[in-house]
């Protein structure tokens, strides 16, 4: 398995405060991304990096900000959390871009109550 | 605005059988196909990767195949296992984002 962790792997939260996910690789990796996955919906693209501090929005970015000062973490913050932001949040690595295979972490489940 | 559509939502078959999975997609401008498997509770694990000028792409008892033209893509199982059992997605790269199907639930009954 690629080495990619997310932490934490459950949060439960209450509408209004934020919320900081964390995705951790040891592949050295340059892209890294950010999806949630909702019943019926497949995954959706949050945002996306390709490299220290180089960021980008995807599909469905309202609400959510990322942020990389490292190659190996990439940070997800709700900055208020509402409760259509409860879904699973996977993190993905890449070392080529999204041409090639990406590698998943295991997920986290976030509950905004 | 590219849409993946997989179809049937899920599907149970006895152990031993071939099966064969569904993905389709709206625009046939695509860079590649992508194929993964979630087990439940984890993440995803990519399993096959057909690029835009493929026509398919094997892997042991998998089999996928790429129709840009009429913008399809299959995945082929081949005799059948209960550890297949799985949701099995399909994702297109489409201007450098995937796009993903909402998967196919797959459940193989021993």
């Amino acid at each position: 398995d690629a080495g990619i962790t997310q932490s934490p792997r459950h949060k439960v939260t209450e509408t209004g405060t934020p919320v900081t996910l964390r995705c951790h690789q040891t592949e050295n990796h340059r892209y890294m991304y950010w999806y949630r996955q909702d019943p019926g919906h497949g995954l959706r693209l949050i945002h996306y990096s390709y490299g220290v501090k180089d960021t980008d929005k995807g599909e469905v970015s309202d609400g959510y900000s990322v942020s990389r000062s490292k190659t190996e973490d990439f940070l997800l913050t709700l900055e208020s959390a509402t409760s259509s932001q409860t879904s699973v949040y996977f993190c993905a690595i890449s070392d080529l871009g999204v041409t090639y295979e990406q590698y998943f972490g295991p997920g986290t489940r976030l509950t905004v109550t | 605005k590219q849409e993946v559509t997989q179809i049937p939502a899920a599907l149970s078959v006895p152990e031993g059988e071939n099966l064969v999975l569904n993905c389709s997609f709206t625009d046939s401008a695509i860079y590649n196909l992508q194929w993964f498997r979630q087990d439940p509770g984890k993440g995803l694990t990519s399993l096959l990767l057909i690029q835009s000028s493929q026509r398919e792409q094997t892997s042991g008892r998998l089999n996928a195949s790429l129709d840009k033209s009429s913008g399809r893509s299959t995945l082929y199982i081949a005799a059948s296992q209960p550890g297949d059992s799985a949701t099995y997605l399909c994702a297109v790269d489409s201007n450098y984002q995937l796009i993903w199907g909402a998967g196919t639930k797959l459940i193989i009954k021993p």
